[in-house]
């Protein structure tokens, strides 16, 4: 296995336009996370899956946000009517356990929106 | 909610010195500690983690104590060297809970 991969690893979108993010966990892993890191800052917590089940949203994830993991495998995040302030890393992590121990990230999406 | 403070911003060492960066949270059900190495265009990746129950745990050449009662913890590496040079996160977490609250992180560098 090669890790939790993310795609695409950059994406620059203007302003208005929808994005879609996709993240494949480790497989055998049933927990899966969403983050946000802007420039300079630690990651910030936006959603949790169990299996395909969304579990937790924080207030972060604004109704242009929205998530899915379909069939418990991969998931996707996607972010409607982009704006400035939506330039950020987001990471995606997955667990093979309970609590918040033994994440793995990925590398990340880049998104710019100009 | 939690609140994690990370002390320093940036630290830069000679090579073979030891460095130590501090964290502090608020609330004091958070049990669980990991800290994370983040490189340039690469997701943060695991190096320890310490839970309330432990007040210190050594891996090689790293370190991390946790003081429950001052609700603080730090990371000791020693012996550094220049592939340590990289971003350094904190985090905290509650029990049951699946969220990792992070630190603002420590951009480490190591002087050959």
């Amino acid at each position: 296995d090669t890790g939790v991969s993310q795609d695409p690893r950059h994406k620059i979108t203007k302003r208005g336009q929808n994005v879609t993010f996709r993240c494949d966990p480790i497989s055998e892993h049933n927990r899966l996370y969403w983050y946000r890191q802007t420039l300079g800052q630690g990651p910030e917590f936006l959603t949790y899956f169990q299996n395909e089940a969304q579990l937790e949203k924080s207030r972060l994830l604004s109704d242009r946000f929205s998530a899915e993991r379909p069939k418990g495998s991969f998931s996707t995040l996607e972010i409607q009517r982009t704006e400035q302030g939506d330039s950020a890393m987001y990471l995606c992590a997955s667990s093979p356990r309970t609590g918040a121990n033994g994440y793995t990230f990925g590398s990340g999406t880049r998104l710019t929106v100009v | 909610g939690e609140n994690v403070e990370q002390h320093p911003s940036t630290l830069s060492v000679q090579e073979g010195d030891s460095a130590v960066i501090k964290c502090t949270y608020s609330d004091s059900a958070s049990n669980y500690f990991p800290w994370y190495k983040q490189e340039l265009g690469k997701g943060p990746q695991l190096i320890i983690d310490i839970r309330s129950n432990v007040g210190e745990k050594k891996d090689q050449r790293i370190a991390v104590t946790l003081n429950k009662t001052a609700k603080h913890f730090s990371l000791h590496i020693t012996e550094t060297q220049p592939e340590d040079s990289a971003v350094y996160f904190c985090a905290a977490s509650m029990s049951g809970a699946q969220k990792l609250v992070f630190g603002q992180g420590t951009r480490l560098t190591i002087n050959p």
